[in-house]
């Protein structure tokens, strides 16, 4: 059974460009969060997503954004590249979102770096 | 607003001692507290969690101390070993629902041999 997969695992980009990147959750899971995590840092909520909609936001610009799909399968973009925006981004996924469970699963995550 | 402090933020141990990580939450209507271990290239790794109705738990050679009225949390991790070298992030949730993890700093934590 595979765990959370996020693709690319490490990306390159320049200032002002845009980057999509990608994950698919556990198994039997619906609800996908993303995390942005600076290093040295722990990592900071970006957004959850469940039934394809954006449920909860942290605090983070709209030039973040993203997507869930039927298969649950989601997808974060972020548009005008900052140099701020180098981190670790991870993805997390857990199953039933109305329901008692609690434990995410975290992919190993994509590491951006914007020169 | 940090939200959950944690420290310290790192941690030198000899092999077969005891490691002790502290954090403290602010939010009251947390009620569900992982930690996290995070190796490097690696994503975080669910260890061991606890909600608050029970003052400690125990798996194999780490403990989770729960203190409610002082809105603060430890993890002992007991007979230290270098693969224990790892980033230890403590946590706090509220469950079900629009539920987000918020994570503290991080403890580096070295065991020396």
């Amino acid at each position: 059974d595979a765990g959370v997969t996020q693709s690319p695992t490490h990306l390159i980009k320049t200032r002002g460009q845009q980057v999509t990147l990608r994950c698919s959750p556990k198994s039997g899971h619906d609800t996908v969060s993303w995390y942005q995590q600076a290093l040295g840092q722990g990592p900071q909520f970006i957004f959850q997503y469940y039934e394809e909609e954006e449920r909860q936001r942290g605090n983070f610009p709209d030039r973040f954004s993203g997507h869930q799909f039927p298969n649950y399968s989601s997808e974060l973009n972020v548009n005008a590249l900052l140099l701020g925006d180098s981190a670790l981004y991870l993805c997390a996924s857990r199953f039933g979102f109305r329901g008692s469970s609690t434990e995410a699963f975290f992919g190993q995550g994509t590491r951006l770096t914007v020169v | 607003q940090q939200q959950v402090k944690q420290s310290p933020q790192s941690l030198i141990v000899q092999k077969g001692g005891i490691s002790i990580i502290n954090c403290a939450y602010e939010n009251t209507a947390f009620d569900y507290f992982p930690w996290y271990q995070q190796f490097p290239g690696k994503g975080p790794a669910l260890l061991i969690a606890i909600r608050p109705d029970v003052s400690e738990k125990k798996e194999g050679r780490f403990t989770i101390s729960f203190n409610k009225s002082a809105k603060q949390f430890s993890l002992h991790i007991m007979d230290s070993q270098p693969g224990d070298s790892a980033t230890y992030f403590c946590a706090a949730s509220r469950a079900g629902g629009y539920q987000k993890v918020t994570f503290g700093i991080g403890t580096k934590l070295q065991v020396i041999p």
